[in-house]
This record gives structure tokens, C-alpha cells and sequence, in this order.
């Protein structure tokens, strides 16, 4: 059962798009959603991360935008970089006692110079 | 500075031995996870603990042990290691707020 989905599974973007990465989840207790970002042969790092009192989260070119009524959210990349090219990772907690994150499958970005 | 640290890095054991992979973390929270990662996917939990001398299981459990012996250190380990177990097999540690802060992965190959 996955209960975080991700898509599409891979982009390309050239650069200085918008490349926008997709994620939907099933379980209505899940009240934190980070996003990790893994770099080829690195471990997967936390980016940028929000919880449903908003509905949306703003960190310099990295944007969620948070839907809690259709389960989906979703992750901007404005302007983006080759640097940027990596996998992206949606994940969610419970708000209660999160300890136990679900990860989605990740969507690979490329961004072409 | 606040790390989580992973050793070996890598790897190579024989079907059916014993492996051991280590974990220890400088950043004082209380929960520990290990998760493997197969080429292209994504992460999958095996096993997390969250108190010294506790662990859990995760999705994937089966084939694998789990020792945490302090807050700092967690231990997995494959009583007999398979062909299905060679992976990158990361290490994480939380606070309860849910942020995971992974070490550098350990890539194991069994033959």
C-alpha cells in the first residue's frame, strides 16, 4: 500500500523554468509534509517542509503549495538550476507522535543548461 | 557539529553470513532509523527505534535485526546475509518534530 504518491516519477526542465513535482497521500492523520532532495551517490537531505495550518511554504526559489481538502500537494522550483538536478522525495507524519515518516518513490529533476 | 555517521561506508559479504551495520549520531535525539535504498527507488523503513534498548519494526522488517544500546548508537544486522539484501542502507535520527537527518550510506554487496 503506498500511501504517498509521487509524480511524474522523472522530469527535465531547462534552465530557468519552473519544474513542478507532484505528491498525493491517503492517510487524513498525516499532518507534516518535508521534502528531502538526494543528490547521485549522497544521502537525501531535508529542503524545505510544511504542515497544513498554511497552505503554502516559501524558502527562496523552493515553493509547497499545500491542497488538504483533495490530499495533494505540490513542490515549485522557480528558476531552476542544473545544480538543482536531483531526486525528489515527498514524505508525511502524523502529527501526533511523527516519528514514522512515509516516503514517497521520488521524482528525478533534471535541469538542462 | 551535529552528524549521524555510518560505518563500514561499504561493503562486500558472502551469502549467507553475518553482517553488521553501525550507526551513531551526535545530535541527541531519540529516535533512530535504518532504511535501505535499491538502485532508482526510493526509501524503505527496515527498522527504528525510539529509546535506548527499543526497537521497532518497520515495512520491510523480515531478515534483519535491530539493536539500539544507547541513544547514540543503532545497529542492524543480517544473521544471514542474501543475494536480495544488496543495497545503500541509510541510517537516520529524528526528533519528534519528524525532520530525519540521514548519515552518508553504507552500500552493501552480497555475493
Amino acid at each position: 500500500q503506498q500511501q504517498v504518491r509521487q509524480s511524474p516519477q522523472s522530469l527535465t526542465v531547462w534552465e530557468g523554468e519552473t519544474a513542478i513535482l507532484n505528491c498525493s497521500y491517503e492517510d487524513s492523520t498525516f499532518d507534516y509534509f518535508p521534502w528531502y532532495w538526494q543528490f547521485p551517490r549522497e544521502s537525501p537531505a531535508l529542503l524545505i517542509a510544511i504542515r497544513p495550518v498554511s497552505n503554502k511554504k516559501e524558502d527562496g526559489r523552493f515553493t509547497i503549495f499545500f491542497n488538504k481538502r483533495e490530499k495533494k500537494l505540490s513542490l515549485h522550483i522557480t528558476d531552476s538550476q542544473p545544480g538543482d538536478s536531483a531526486t525528489y522525495f515527498c514524505a508525511a507524519s502524523p502529527g501526533t507522535g511523527g516519528y514514522k515518516v512515509v516516503f514517497g518513490s521520488g521524482t528525478r529533476l533534471l535541469v538542462s543548461p | 557539529e551535529a552528524a549521524v555517521t555510518q560505518s563500514p561506508r561499504s561493503k562486500v559479504a558472502v551469502t549467507g553470513g553475518k553482517v553488521t551495520l553501525s550507526c551513531h549520531q551526535t545530535n541527541n535525539h531519540d529516535y533512530m532509523y535504518w532504511y535501505r535504498q535499491d538502485t532508482g527507488h526510493g526509501l524503505r523503513l527496515i527498522h527504528y527505534s525510539y529509546v535506548a534498548d527499543s526497537t521497532e519494526k518497520g515495512d520491510i522488517p523480515d531478515g534483519y535485526k535491530a539493536s539500539r544500546p544507547s541513544q547514540e548508537n543503532f545497529s542492524l544486522i543480517l544473521e544471514l546475509a542474501s543475494l536480495s539484501q544488496t543495497a545503500v542502507y541509510f541510517c537516520a535520527s529524528s526528533d519528534t518534530g519528524g525532520d530525519q537527518y540521514f548519515g552518508p550510506g553504507t552500500r552493501l554487496l552480497v555475493l
